[in-house]
């Protein structure tokens, strides 16, 4: 079966850097790849997703990156804010009835 | 509220009872999957329906496991003879066929005495 290594566990960066978490699969046939993110006691809820016919996708301050030849895809924060502060999820899916294969998720401290 | 709700939010029991928790999808979506995540860890995939039907079962499941989606609509998991390693958040999440998105409910959270 699939499984995603996440790392780092946790990143503290300063507000307005970026922040950079990164993801790699194992099962070559997984075709898409979304991200979570989880504040504490609330359910995961999806900030950016990638299909894997494209090699990057962004949406204002997120962006994702895939490279299928590494079996690697980042997550991407720029201009960090206070309220980006949660546990991140990356998974991975090869679109049947496998469902989702999480990552062990990244702890994002943005220091004020 | 049109997203996906879990029903109760939170539930002690005592080692050895039995637990049911449901789940009802986004209404137009058919897909529908039960996630189990503890603590500091991501979610774990345990089930999976098409419309009524049960495509995909976990190795993680033991037989005390079961999940039912008898209409094709709202689904229940139920956990028999509950163990205190049965403790963790039971997440609901539904999709829409063809289109691979999770959007996920709130969890049931569940502690075993």
């Amino acid at each position: 079966g699939e499984n995603v290594e996440q790392h780092p566990s946790t990143l503290s960066v300063q507000e307005g850097d970026s922040a950079v978490i990164k993801c790699t699969y194992s099962d070559s046939a997984s075709n898409y790849f979304p991200w979570y993110k989880q504040e504490l006691g609330k359910r995961p809820q999806l900030i950016i997703d990638i299909r894997s016919n494209v090699g990057e996708k962004k949406d204002q301050r997120i962006a994702v990156t895939l490279n299928k030849t590494a079996k690697h895809f980042s997550l991407h924060i720029t201009e960090t804010q206070p309220e980006d502060s949660a546990v991140y999820f990356c998974a991975a899916s090869n679109g049947g009835a496998d469902g989702l294969t999480f990552g062990k998720g990244t702890h994002l401290i943005i220091q004020p | 509220d049109t997203g996906v709700s879990q029903d109760p939010r939170h539930k002690i029991t005592k080692r050895g009872q039995n637990v049911t928790f449901r789940c009802d999808p986004i209404s137009e979506h058919n897909r529908l999957y039960w996630y189990r995540q503890t603590l500091g860890q991501g979610p774990e995939f345990l089930t999976y329906f098409q419309n009524e039907a049960q495509l995909e079962k976990s190795r993680l499941l033991s037989d005390r496991f079961s999940a039912e989606r008898p209409k094709g609509s709202f689904s229940t998991l139920e956990i028999q003879r509950t163990e205190q390693g049965d403790s963790a958040m039971y997440l609901c999440a539904s999709s829409l066929q063809g289109w691979e998105t999770q959007y996920f409910g709130p969890g049931t959270r569940l502690l075993v005495l």
